[in-house]
């Protein structure tokens, strides 16, 4: 299994708090992904690093920041928490980009906010 | 926007019957990956298709990837309960980041 942990598991929080979700990877992987699954939606990217302090926007970025700046962590910020952002949160690493790029799930961060 | 469209969305069947996902979208991929999730746990790799036409084999699972690389099928032949869980596709939107595209997910349920 890849090296990959996320914490905390499980948040409740309330709303307007701000909340941080970490993931921290053994395996030296170049790139680190953040999604969140909700129901009917799959996994949508909500923002990704290509190196340290190397970041950029996914598909639903707005209301979430990242940052890198080690290889092995990956840090997610909501810096006010919504009842939107209520979701189960996957961190995902890469050793490659492209085609052939695999990733490799960390087992999810579900957090709920009130 | 690239979109990757799943159906079903859901699925529950009898053990040893067969059955087929699918994973379509009007833009055309230049590969497309297969995923499995267990709940609880993050997805899993299947299998990478790359080639317009190809097909591959994993055990019971079949995998194509369409001719114009615009969608693709999984195939289950003689299910069993451990197949149950969500099958996801991901499409990669561009080829120098990684950043996948998924479709909504499939949530198969094979009864004993």
């Amino acid at each position: 299994d890849a090296g990959i942990t996320q914490s905390p598991r499980h948040k409740v929080t309330e709303t307007g708090t701000p909340v941080t979700l970490r993931c921290h990877q053994t395996e030296n992987h170049r790139y680190m992904y953040w999604y969140r699954q909700d129901p009917g939606h799959g996994l949508r990217l909500i923002h990704y690093s290509y190196g340290v302090k190397d970041t950029d926007k996914g598909e639903v970025s707005d209301g979430y920041s990242v940052s890198r700046s080690k290889t092995e962590d990956f840090l997610l910020t909501l810096e006010s928490a919504t009842s939107s952002q209520t979701s189960v949160y996957f961190c995902a690493i890469s050793e490659s980009s492209g085609r052939t790029g695999e990733l490799f799930f960390g087992e999810g961060s579900r957090l709920t906010v009130l | 926007t690239q979109l990757l469209e799943q159906s079903p969305q859901f699925l529950s069947i009898q053990e040893g019957e067969n059955l087929t996902v699918y994973c379509n979208s009007s833009s055309v991929f230049s590969s497309l990956q297969w995923y499995r999730q267990e709940p609880g746990e993050g997805p899993v790799l299947l299998v990478t298709v790359v080639t317009g036409g190809e097909v591959k084999k994993l055990k019971r699972l079949t995998f194509q990837f369409g001719d114009a690389r615009k969608d693709s099928s999984l195939h289950i032949t003689a299910a069993q309960p451990g197949d149950t869980g969500l099958y996801l596709c991901a499409g990669d939107g561009s080829s120098n980041t990684g950043k996948l595209i998924f479709g909504q997910g499939t949530t198969l349920q094979v009864k004993p």
